[in-house]
């Protein structure tokens, strides 16, 4: 069963503005790592970020970590046309499986 | 690196037919390999978890009857939808890790559809 959640469900923004996408979910996890989708392909792994880890960033990603919330959000600064995708959160807890959020679909406006 | 390729990208296929969808990494030895299905604007809901050598483990309502899944080598696994119903018409993807990596690699996906 799907366990987590993400924020907004939809987001639209113009060429050069900042998107932040939210992720919450209810076990403790191993690590949490955010995937891009598409539409109609598979999903492309962005960033992972471990329990212990607070904040990571590749390139203009920037990913926040708070285990005291279970909570998690993803920044993508000055986005792109080619931004143009649903972004899924998805938390390992003990075993192999991810469990993934809703995803939120972004739109970046030229 | 870390690669994974599906085959095939889309199908069609009639209602009672069996249809067979290859998951396969490509430069990596894959010791686990998921298979997820997907809905139009919806999240991906794992079907199963499959290792090596060993008998998948389904997740919670998904008949492993109708789902076959085998996971013969360290490069491919396999799903089987049997008997396909138009109900089964689904993005099917595959994703694949090695050892005690965390990472998952993703396969492109499979568009079924069952007329």
């Amino acid at each position: 069963s799907q366990q987590g959640e993400e924020d907004p469900q939809a987001l639209s923004i113009q060429e050069g503005e900042n998107a932040t996408m939210n992720c919450s979910y209810k076990t403790s996890i191993n690590n949490l790592q955010w995937y891009r989708q598409n539409s109609g392909r598979g999903l492309v792994h962005l960033i992972l970020i471990r329990s212990n880890e607070r904040e990571k960033h590749s390139g203009r990603l920037r990913v926040t970590l708070d285990t005291s919330k279970k909570s998690s959000s993803l920044l993508i600064t000055a986005s792109r046309a080619a931004d143009t995708a649903s972004y899924f959160c998805g938390f390992n807890n003990a075993g192999n499986m991810l469990t993934f959020g809703g995803g939120t679909r972004l739109m970046v406006k030229p | 690196g870390a690669v994974v390729s599906q085959h095939p990208s889309w199908v069609i296929c009639k209602s009672g037919t069996s249809v067979k969808i290859e998951c396969r990494s490509l430069d990596f030895q894959a010791t686990t390999m998921f298979w997820y299905r997907q809905f139009p604007k919806q999240s991906l809901m794992l079907m199963a978890t499959s290792n090596e050598g060993s008998k998948a483990t389904y997740e919670q309502g998904v008949e492993k009857d109708k789902f076959l899944i085998n996971h013969a080598s360290l490069t491919l696994s396999t799903l089987t939808v049997t008997s396909a119903h138009p109900e089964d018409s689904s993005f099917y993807i595959c994703s694949a890790k090695s050892g005690t990596v965390y990472e998952q690699y993703f396969g492109p996906g499979t568009r079924l559809t069952v007329t």
